[in-house]
C-alpha cells in the first residue's frame, strides 16, 4: 500500500537555527498538505500544494513539492520556542477523493 | 464555527467493555475521518465517510471496530469489547470534497482512550 515517510523523525535545535523536514512517498502524490501538531493537541493544517515543483512561503516557513510528486520539504528558518512541535506531511493518492496518508511525522524540538 | 466537536474528551474503561466515541463535523463539509494516534504506530487512518457513507474502512482494526454516520452531523466509533490494546488518542476530522479536490482536513480536540 502507499507509504509516506519523513525524516528525520526528531530534531533537537537551538532558537534561531533553521530546521527541515523531509517527506517521501511510494507513490505519485496528487497533493500534498502539511500539518502540525503541538504537544498535547490535534493536528492543526498549515498548507496544501498542488503543482509540479510548486513553492510557497508562509513567513518563516518553505514549502516545496517535488517535480515527481512524490516528495515535499517543510523549511523553517530562524526557529523559534513557538515552532515546537510535531509536524505531517499528508499525501492525496488520486482525485475526488480527500483521503490523506499521513506521514510518520517528524517532531521538533526548540530551545532557547 | 465550533469547529470539529468529539466526545467524550476522555475515556477509562475496563477491558470487555463497550466505548462509544462521537463527533460532530463542520457543517457543510461532506467528508469526516476516524483516526487513531499512538507513539508506535503514529497517526492511522481507520475509516472514512463521503456524504454520510464508507468510502475506506481498510484501515479498521478489526471486527471489535465499527463506525457509522447516520446523518450528516454526527458520527460514532464503536468498540466492542474494547482491549488494552486499543489504548490511544482517537481523532475525527471533517473536510470538503468538490469539484473533485479534496481540501484541508479539520480535526477534533480529540478523545483519549485508556483501557484497562
Amino acid at each position: 500500500g502507499q507509504q509516506v515517510m519523513q525524516i528525520p523523525q526528531y530534531q533537537h535545535v537551538q532558537e534561531g537555527e533553521d530546521f527541515t523536514t523531509y517527506c517521501n512517498s511510494s507513490t505519485t502524490l496528487s497533493n500534498i498538505q502539511w500539518y502540525k501538531q503541538r504537544p498535547g493537541g490535534h493536528p492543526v493544517f498549515l498548507i496544501q500544494l498542488v503543482k509540479s515543483g510548486e513553492v510557497k512561503k508562509q513567513k518563516r516557513l518553505t514549502f516545496q513539492f517535488g517535480e515527481a510528486k512524490k516528495n515535499s520539504s517543510l523549511h523553517i528558518t530562524a526557529t523559534q520556542t513557538t515552532d515546537v512541535g510535531t509536524y505531517f506531511c499528508a499525501g492525496g493518492g488520486s482525485y475526488n477523493t480527500d483521503k490523506l496518508i499521513f506521514g510518520t511525522g517528524t517532531r521538533l524540538q526548540v530551545f532557547p | 464555527d465550533a469547529g470539529v466537536i468529539q466526545s467524550p474528551r476522555h475515556e477509562v474503561t475496563e477491558m470487555g467493555q463497550e466505548v462509544t466515541l462521537r463527533c460532530k463535523p463542520i457543517s457543510g463539509h461532506n467528508s469526516l475521518f476516524w483516526y487513531r494516534q499512538t507513539m508506535m504506530r503514529g497517526l492511522e487512518l481507520l475509516i472514512y465517510f463521503n456524504n454520510n457513507v464508507p468510502i475506506d474502512d481498510s484501515g479498521m482494526p478489526e471486527d471489535r471496530f465499527s463506525a457509522k454516520m447516520p446523518n450528516a452531523s454526527f458520527s460514532t466509533l464503536k468498540i466492542q469489547p474494547s482491549e488494552p490494546r486499543d489504548s490511544a488518542v482517537y481523532f475525527c476530522a471533517s473536510s470538503l470534497l468538490a469539484g473533485g479536490r479534496g481540501y484541508e482536513q479539520y480535526f477534533g480536540p480529540g478523545t483519549r482512550l485508556t483501557v484497562t
